[in-house]
C-alpha cells in the first residue's frame, strides 16, 4: 500500500460547480495534512493545511479530515478556470516535515 | 511570506557532466531543507533531507555519491547531480521550513528542470 493515495483520474467540472478530491493515507499516526496546487512546470503551492478532525474552510476551499478512516479531502466551491491544475495531497508521515505526496489529481474547470 | 529561491530554473547538459542546483531561503533561516524529484505526471518523491552543518539523510534507493548535498549555511543548500545520465532528467524541487517559526508549513523553490542529453 502506498503511503498516500489519490486514485481518481482527471476531474472535469463546469465553471461554478464543486470539485471534490479525496486522499487516503497509510500511517494512522500521521498528524499533519496538506493540499498543494501545482500548475504544469511549476512547483507546488500550499493552499490548505489541516491537523484536526473535521472541516476547515478557507475562502472557496474546504479541507476535511477523518483520522479514524484515514482520509482527507478537498472541496473547491464555485470552481474557476484558474483552479485548473494538479492537486497534491501531502501527509507528514515521517515526522519533522518529511512529507509524502500522493500522485495528484488533475482538475480541469470548463468555462 | 517566506520565499525560497531555486536556481537555475532549467538546465540542459551533456551526459557525464555534473550539475549543481542551489536552494536559498531568502528571508528566513532553514536548518533543514528537502530535495524532491518529480518525473512527468508523477508525484514528488523525497530524495534527501539536507541538514545544516551535518550530513544529509538520503531516502532508500537514492545514491548519496551521485546526488551530493551540501548545506553549509542556514540559508543555502546545494544539490549536485554528478556524472548525469539521461535517466536523471527530471524536475528537481527543494523546500524549506522556517526554523524560527513554530508552524509546519514548507515553502517550495520554483524547481529546476534538468535535461541530460
Amino acid at each position: 500500500q502506498k503511503e498516500v493515495e489519490q486514485n481518481s483520474g482527471p476531474l472535469s467540472v463546469p465553471e461554478g460547480a464543486i470539485a471534490s478530491l479525496n486522499c487516503t493515507y497509510s500511517d494512522r499516526g500521521s498528524q499533519s495534512f496538506f493540499w498543494y496546487r501545482q500548475y504544469s512546470g511549476k512547483s507546488p503551492e500550499l493552499i490548505m493545511s489541516i491537523y484536526s478532525n473535521g472541516d476547515k474552510e478557507d475562502g472557496r476551499f474546504t479541507a476535511q479530515l477523518n483520522k479514524a478512516s484515514q482520509y482527507v479531502s478537498l472541496l473547491i466551491r464555485d470552481s474557476q478556470p484558474s483552479d485548473s491544475a494538479t492537486y497534491l495531497c501531502a501527509v507528514n508521515i515521517y515526522g519533522n516535515n518529511r512529507l509524502a505526496f500522493g500522485k495528484g489529481n488533475q482538475v480541469v474547470v470548463i468555462p | 511570506g517566506a520565499v525560497v529561491s531555486q536556481h537555475p530554473s532549467r538546465v540542459i547538459c551533456k551526459s557525464g557532466t555534473s550539475v549543481k542546483i542551489e536552494c536559498r531561503s531568502l528571508d528566513f533561516q532553514a536548518t533543514t531543507m528537502f530535495w524532491y524529484r518529480q518525473f512527468p505526471k508523477q508525484s514528488l518523491m523525497l530524495m534527501a533531507t539536507s541538514n545544516e552543518g551535518s550530513k544529509a539523510t538520503y531516502e532508500q534507493g537514492v545514491e548519496k555519491d551521485k546526488f551530493l548535498i551540501n548545506h553549509a549555511s542556514l540559508t543555502l543548500s546545494t544539490l549536485t547531480v554528478t556524472s548525469a545520465h539521461p535517466e536523471d532528467s527530471s524536475f528537481y524541487i527543494c523546500s524549506a521550513r522556517d526554523s524560527g517559526n513554530g508552524n509546519e508549513k514548507l515553502f517550495f523553490g520554483s524547481g529546476t528542470q534538468l535535461s541530460v542529453l
